[in-house]
């Protein structure tokens, strides 16, 4: 069974401290590693995907990085926009496109 | 990036009861994904609604209480059957992007059951 696991649970920040969430996960072939943010009484919005280890991608002050067993989103120079839950999932091979969620990481950027 | 719309955006209803729940689509999709979110759990797949099929329910889900329409490219719906409370969720659905490895939400139905 495909699992995802993310920490912490919720990250405290001042504007401008960097810091890594992490996504650790097991999956029967990975096909891709989603990443979103969720701000409250909202959906979920696309960040990015990340399909084998090695792999980065950016945006903006965030960075996501992939291994074979986890993924780090990491947020340099945070402000406070950037407060939000961000989410984690996989997608494995084979079926058909169904995302696997951990519960997500809680972060507040404060002044 | 697809935009996507849900109706009711949230709702308060009886236990007993049923709801329907729409999501719209601005462009043509293949498939359409229903997610229930539940407080403070992850985002769980419900089911995977291809137009012209029926669809494709995931463990511990079934059509009896949650029964789902795809009548065209850009719509779907999704009922909540025989409410309870532990019914009360954000209901979420979701479609591919044109690059399959993408998967774009809508706002999501917040429903609380009484």
């Amino acid at each position: 069974e495909d699992q995802v696991t993310q920490s912490p649970e919720a990250l405290r920040l001042q504007e401008g401290e960097s810091s890594s969430l992490n996504c650790s996960y097991t999956v029967s072939g990975l096909r891709g590693l989603f990443w979103y943010r969720q701000d409250p009484g909202k959906g979920p919005e696309f960040l990015f995907t990340l399909y084998s280890a090695g792999e980065e991608k950016e945006k903006e002050r965030l960075k996501a990085t992939l291994t074979k067993k986890e993924s780090f989103l990491h947020i340099t120079a945070p402000k406070p926009e950037d407060s939000a839950t961000y989410l984690c999932a996989v997608q494995a091979s084979g079926t058909a496109s169904k995302l696997t969620f951990g519960t997500g990481t809680r972060l507040q950027v404060t002044l | 990036s697809a935009v996507i719309s849900q109706k009711p955006s949230r709702d308060i209803c009886q236990r007993g009861t049923s709801l329907t729940i729409q999501c719209q689509v601005d462009s043509q999709v293949t498939m359409m994904f229903w997610y229930r979110q539940q407080p403070g759990q992850s985002l769980t797949l419900i089911a995977t609604a291809n137009q012209g099929s029926e669809a494709t329910y995931e463990s511990g889900f079934v059509i009896d209480k949650f029964p789902i329409s795809r009548p065209n490219l850009t719509f779907s719906t999704l009922t909540v059957s025989n409410m309870s409370p532990e019914d009360s969720s954000i209901y979420l659905c979701s479609v591919e992007g044109v690059n399959v490895n993408e998967q774009f939400f809508g706002p999501g139905t917040r429903l609380t059951v009484l």
